[in-house]
């Protein structure tokens, strides 16, 4: 059973259109994340959500909108995608609150054309 | 801007030989101390991690120092192997803090 999974592994899309990317983990954690690498592997936080909340909000622009319906799920919507976007993305989840290891997913391969 | 300095950006070892990646920190409310691991294709895990109240810890042939004082730790890879060629992320956290702020990465090559 994969722990963290995200989909799809590959999102090839033009500009100015709107895709999701969804993630689920079924380790009971708590805390969910987002992760941008970028294509020189710098890895940064984009978002963290705690029980269903929005706790970190790392100054990503305004069309990117993370949604969490459940502490299990995480999604990730991205509104008139701009070439810059390109990425990939990476979904992670950590329990036993701050500072605890985070479970990362396989990440999502955003291409924007 | 980056709260956690990596170098160097990439090293190839012969097998059997010492890797060693280094890390250096300017915030001192940082307590956690971990290093990923990332293959190709694949999402980073966790290898191993420190706290500050030791100066060193081991699993198998991996290694971290710290040197609190300094704000530098590193990773050693010893008898390296082709297995062990990734790309590898330092990190660092505080215990009040969710996120972590990485490193740029060392892409480690293990020649045969």
């Amino acid at each position: 059973d994969t722990a963290v999974s995200q989909t799809p592994k590959y999102l090839v899309t033009q500009m100015g259109n709107d895709k999701s990317i969804k993630c689920e983990q079924n380790l009971g954690h708590d805390t969910m994340y987002w992760y941008k690498q970028d294509s020189k592997k710098f890895l940064k936080i984009m978002f963290s959500y705690n029980n269903k909340e929005l706790i970190i909000n790392e100054t990503v622009p305004n069309r990117f909108s993370p949604k969490s319906p459940d502490k299990a799920h995480l999604n990730l919507h991205i509104n008139s995608l701009e070439l810059g976007d390109s990425a990939v993305y990476f979904c992670a989840s950590s329990g036993q609150g701050p500072g605890a290891e985070a479970f990362f997913g396989q990440g999502t391969r955003l291409t924007v054309v | 801007q980056q709260q956690v300095k990596q170098s160097p950006q990439s090293l190839i070892v012969q097998k059997g030989g010492i890797s060693i990646i280094n890390c250096a920190y300017e915030n001192t409310a940082f307590d956690y101390f971990p290093w990923y691991q990332q293959f190709p294709g694949k999402g980073p895990a966790l290898l191993i991690a420190i706290r500050p109240d030791v100066s060193e810890k081991k699993e198998g042939r991996f290694t971290i120092s710290f040197n609190k004082s300094a704000k530098q730790f590193s990773l050693h890879i010893m008898d390296s192997q082709p297995g062990d060629s990734a790309t590898y992320f330092c990190a660092a956290t505080y215990s009040n803090d969710y996120k972590l702020s990485f490193g740029a990465g060392t892409t480690v090559t293990v020649r045969a």
